[in-house]
This record gives C-alpha cells, sequence and structure tokens, in this order.
C-alpha cells in the first residue's frame, strides 16, 4: 500500500502556464508538507498543513497556492509558470506536532520550458 | 543562511565497514534530528532520529549519536551492504510547527 501519493510523477509545462500537483496520504496523519528539491539537491520546506490549517508559508512567491481539501489531501497549484520553478517537488505526512517523523512521497518532476 | 550542513559530499567505503556520515548545526533551538536516506527518483526515507534529550539512538545496523555542545550529529552504519549505497540527508527541527531544515546531503558509495 502507497502511504503518500502524488501526481503526476512527471510533469513538463511551458512558462506561463498554471498546474497542479495532488497529494494524498493513507497513513492517517495529521500534518502534511510541500518541500522543494532545486537543482543543487537543496530540500526547502514551502508549505505545512494541520489538520486543514495553514501553519508554515514560507517565503514563497504568490503563485504558489496549497489546498488542502481535507486531512488527507494536500494539493499544490502554482500560477503562471517560470524556468525557477523547474525543480522536484516532494510532499510529506507526519502524524502530528511539534515534533515526529515526516514521511515522504516519491516526488514530481517539473519541467518548465 | 545554511543552519544545517553536510560538508562532505561523498563517502566511499568497503562492503562489511563502518560508515560514518557527519551533520553540524548551528541554531541551538534545534531540538528533534533526523536522518533519511534517498535513492535516484525516490522520495527521502525515514531512518532514525533522536531527540535532544539524548545523545544515541539505535536501531539495528544504524546509530545516530548527538553533541549538543559540539552541534553535531553522526550516522554510524555498521556493517556496511551495497545496499546502503544512496544520499543521505540529516534534518532538524525546532518550535511548534515541526518543520525539517535539511542538510545538503551525503552520497554513500558502499563498494563490493
Amino acid at each position: 500500500d502507497t502511504a503518500v501519493s502524488q501526481t503526476p510523477k512527471y510533469l513538463v509545462t511551458q512558462m506561463g502556464n498554471d498546474k497542479s500537483i495532488k497529494c494524498e496520504q493513507n497513513l492517517g496523519h495529521d500534518t502534511m508538507y510541500w518541500y522543494k528539491q532545486d537543482s543543487k539537491k537543496f530540500l526547502k520546506i514551502m508549505f505545512s498543513y494541520n489538520n486543514k490549517e495553514l501553519i508554515i508559508n514560507e517565503t514563497v512567491p504568490n503563485r504558489f497556492s496549497p489546498k488542502s481539501p481535507d486531512k488527507a489531501h494536500l494539493n499544490l497549484h502554482i500560477n503562471s509558470l517560470e524556468l525557477g520553478d523547474s525543480a522536484v517537488y516532494f510532499c510529506a505526512s507526519s502524524p502530528g506536532l511539534p515534533q515526529g517523523e515526516q514521511y515522504f512521497g516519491p516526488g514530481t518532476r517539473l519541467t518548465v520550458t | 543562511d545554511q543552519q544545517v550542513k553536510q560538508n562532505s559530499p561523498s563517502l566511499s567505503v568497503q562492503e562489511g565497514r563502518i560508515s560514518i556520515l557527519n551533520c553540524d548545526y548551528t541554531n541551538s533551538m534545534f531540538d528533534y534530528f533526523l536522518w533519511y536516506k534517498k535513492y535516484p527518483a525516490e522520495g527521502p526515507t525515514f531512518l532514525i532520529s533522536i531527540s535532544s534529550i539524548k545523545d544515541k539512538n539505535e536501531d539495528g545496523r544504524f546509530t545516530v549519536f548527538l553533541n549538543k555542545s559540539a552541534k553535531h550529529l553522526s550516522l554510524h552504519i555498521v556493517p556496511s551492504q551495497p545496499g546502503d549505497s544512496a544520499v543521505y540527508f540529516c534534518a532538524a527541527s525546532g518550535g511548534a510547527t515541526n518543520k525539517l531544515i535539511f542538510g545538503t546531503g551525503t552520497l554513500l558509495a558502499v563498494q563490493p
């Protein structure tokens, strides 16, 4: 059984387009996250939701908007895509706060041309 | 400012020997530390963690050591196996949000 799943795994699109990445977890966790791994392989937190409430919102362009319809889902919508948005995006979940290991999805490789 | 640093980008070890991966941090507010393993085209997989109230945690072949005064942690893998070849990330968190700050990773190659 897949614990944290993301769709799509690969996404190739042109500059200026709007795209969404979906994430679902079946672990019953309360907290979900989005991370970005850039070309230098550096993993950075973008957003976190706890019980559908936004609790972390790092310095990310407002073209990025997370949406959590329920505890098991956290989607990432990106407007007006730019070349610099090309990266691997990882979704993760954890049982709760303030500590706990996070379980990651397989990643979505976004390429903007 | 890089709050979590892994100064060795790569490490090569013979099968059966010990692998030691190191990590340094600068933020004294960090109170929980984790190690993740990552294979290409996959997400990071949780390996082992340690709270700041401990100085050692062991799980099978994996042991994490924490030296708070030096702001240093290390992951020992013994004996190393070829399947351990991957990128290892250390991460730290502190405060109420469980935000993980990751290091830049160390590529471990275990030679048969």
